[in-house]
């Protein structure tokens, strides 16, 4: 079935430590998304990505990084220098540009 | 479960009733919107979309609403299944495109029997 794979669904850091949160998706999108979620607040956009070797930064991109080697893959990395890491992060991807978003299950990191 | 959802605001029905959960959005710049379904520990699925050239659109079991005056969305469910209770949110999309699409913090809808 095609949609979208998130891993781990669970994650422990020790602060100072960067991780790295996997997203694979065999729905041939072109953009691929990536979310905070926190309790009381909206999704927030962290980073995209429309096109293979092309990302931008969303709306609170600082302390994450990302990359897009292929189509199919938008790993993001949660460096030591992002402050509150401790979150729900989910991603998503999009083939048409209006914004139907199908997301993965989600990844839960929790910093100790 | 995940702990999204802490403080949202809550909706109880009992099963069998219709549900109706609101949004009010912020730009009226916006032309399409949309609502998700999130349960617990889960991705939000796509419930129902509805641009801005329309004020009512129906799927299975359930009707958007949109009112542009008032900058006001709506969610009716119809004959509300315990399979139904999750948190359920609005999104807008102001510049056609999806990386600005704009999340409502949502609504956690509990089913009594």
């Amino acid at each position: 079935d095609g949609g979208i794979t998130q891993s781990p669904k669970y994650l422990f850091r020790k602060e100072g430590q960067n991780v790295t949160l996997s997203c694979e998706q065999n729905l041939n999108h072109d953009a691929m998304y990536w979310y905070r979620q926190d309790p009381g607040q909206g999704l927030r956009l962290i980073y995209y990505s429309q096109i293979v070797n092309d990302f931008q930064k969303g709306d609170i991109a600082e302390g994450y990084s990302v990359s897009r080697e292929k189509k199919e893959s938008f790993p993001l990395t949660v460096t030591s220098a992002q402050k509150n890491p401790t979150a729900f992060y989910l991603c998503a991807s999009s083939q048409s540009k209006t914004g139907e978003l199908f997301f993965g299950e989600g990844s839960r990191l929790t910093v100790l | 479960g995940e702990s999204v959802g802490l403080h949202l605001p809550t909706l109880s029905v009992q099963e069998g009733d219709n549900s109706i959960i609101n949004c009010a959005y912020s730009n009226s710049a916006s032309d399409y919107f949309i609502w998700y379904k999130q349960e617990s520990g889960k991705g939000p699925q796509f419930i129902i979309d509805i641009r801005s050239n329309m004020d009512k659109r129906q799927g299975q079991r359930v009707t958007v609403l949109l009112n542009k005056t008032v900058k006001h969305l709506s969610l009716q469910i119809a004959a509300t299944q315990p399979g139904d209770s999750a948190v359920y949110f609005c999104a807008e999309n102001w510049a056609g495109t999806a990386s600005k699409l704009t999340f409502g913090t949502g609504t956690r809808l509990q089913v009594t029997l």
